[in-house]
C-alpha cells in the first residue's frame, strides 16, 4: 500500500516552455501533498505543500508564480514549471501523506532537462 | 536557522557494521526520520523515531537522543545493496526538513 507516482519520469523542454508535473497517490488519498527539488549530490528541498482544495504553502525563496501547485482532487497534485530556464533543471520529486500518519510516501520522480 | 548536519561519506566493506550520525537544530521537532536514496532513484523510508531509545528494524537501527539534538542510522551485516545515499529529516510541524545526506559505498 502508499504508492505514489509521477508522470513523467523524465522530460526534456526548450527554454521559455512550461512543463507539468502530476503526482499520484494510487492506493489511498492524500490531503497533503509535497513538492521536493533535489539537485545533483545534494539534499532534497522542500518547495511547497500542497494541500486539497486550497492554496500550495511555498517555502521561502520559492517563486510561486513560477511554480504552479494545483491539488484539485484527494489523489492528483500537479506541479507546473513556467517559462522553464536551463537552472530549473532538477530532480522533482513529490511525496504524500496517509491521513493520520506521520510518514511520507515519495514518488519515482520527474527528471527535467532544460535546453 | 534550521540544519540536520551528517558525515559526507562512509565506506565499509560487506558484513560490517556502519553508523552514520544525525545532528540536529530545528525550530519544532516531532520526530526523526532515515530515507534511503539510490542514485537516481526516490527515497525511500527506513525508519522513524519520535521517542528517545532505539527501533530496530531487521539489519537496519535508529537511535534517537532529543535531549542532545542527535541520532544515528545503524546498519549491521553491510551488503553491496546497501551502497546509497542515507538521509536523516526532522519533522518539523507540518513537515520535513532533510539533512545534508551521508553516502555509503560499501566494497566486497
Amino acid at each position: 500500500g502508499a504508492v505514489v507516482s509521477q508522470h513523467p519520469s523524465w522530460v526534456i523542454c526548450k527554454s521559455g516552455t512550461s512543463v507539468k508535473i502530476e503526482c499520484r497517490s494510487l492506493d489511498f488519498q492524500a490531503t497533503t501533498m509535497f513538492w521536493y527539488r533535489q539537485f545533483p549530490k545534494q539534499s532534497l528541498m522542500l518547495m511547497a505543500t500542497s494541500n486539497e482544495g486550497s492554496k500550495a504553502t511555498y517555502e521561502q525563496g520559492v517563486e510561486k508564480d513560477k511554480f504552479l501547485i494545483n491539488h484539485a482532487s484527494l489523489t492528483l497534485s500537479t506541479l507546473t514549471v513556467t517559462s522553464a530556464h536551463p537552472e530549473d533543471s532538477s530532480f522533482y520529486i513529490c511525496s504524500a501523506t496517509v491521513d493520520g500518519e506521520e510518514t511520507q510516501y515519495f514518488g519515482p520522480g520527474t527528471r527535467l532537462l532544460v535546453l | 536557522g534550521q540544519s540536520l548536519e551528517q558525515p559526507s561519506e562512509v565506506t565499509a566493506v560487506e558484513g560490517a557494521i556502519v553508523q552514520i550520525n544525525c545532528t540536529y537544530q530545528t525550530s519544532g521537532f516531532y520526530g526523526l526520520s532515515w530515507y534511503q536514496q539510490h542514485d537516481g532513484g526516490a527515497p525511500t523510508f527506513l525508519s522513524y523515531n519520535a521517542l528517545d531509545g532505539l527501533e530496530e528494524t531487521g539489519r537496519f537501527s535508529s537511535f534517537l537522543s532529543r535531549s542532545d539534538s542527535y541520532g544515528y542510522l545503524l546498519l549491521q551485516e553491510l551488503q553491496m545493496k546497501d551502497s546509497a545515499s542515507y538521509f536523516c529529516a526532522v519533522t518539523d510541524t507540518d513537515k520535513l526538513i532533510f539533512g545534508t545526506g551521508t553516502r555509503l559505498q560499501v566494497f566486497p
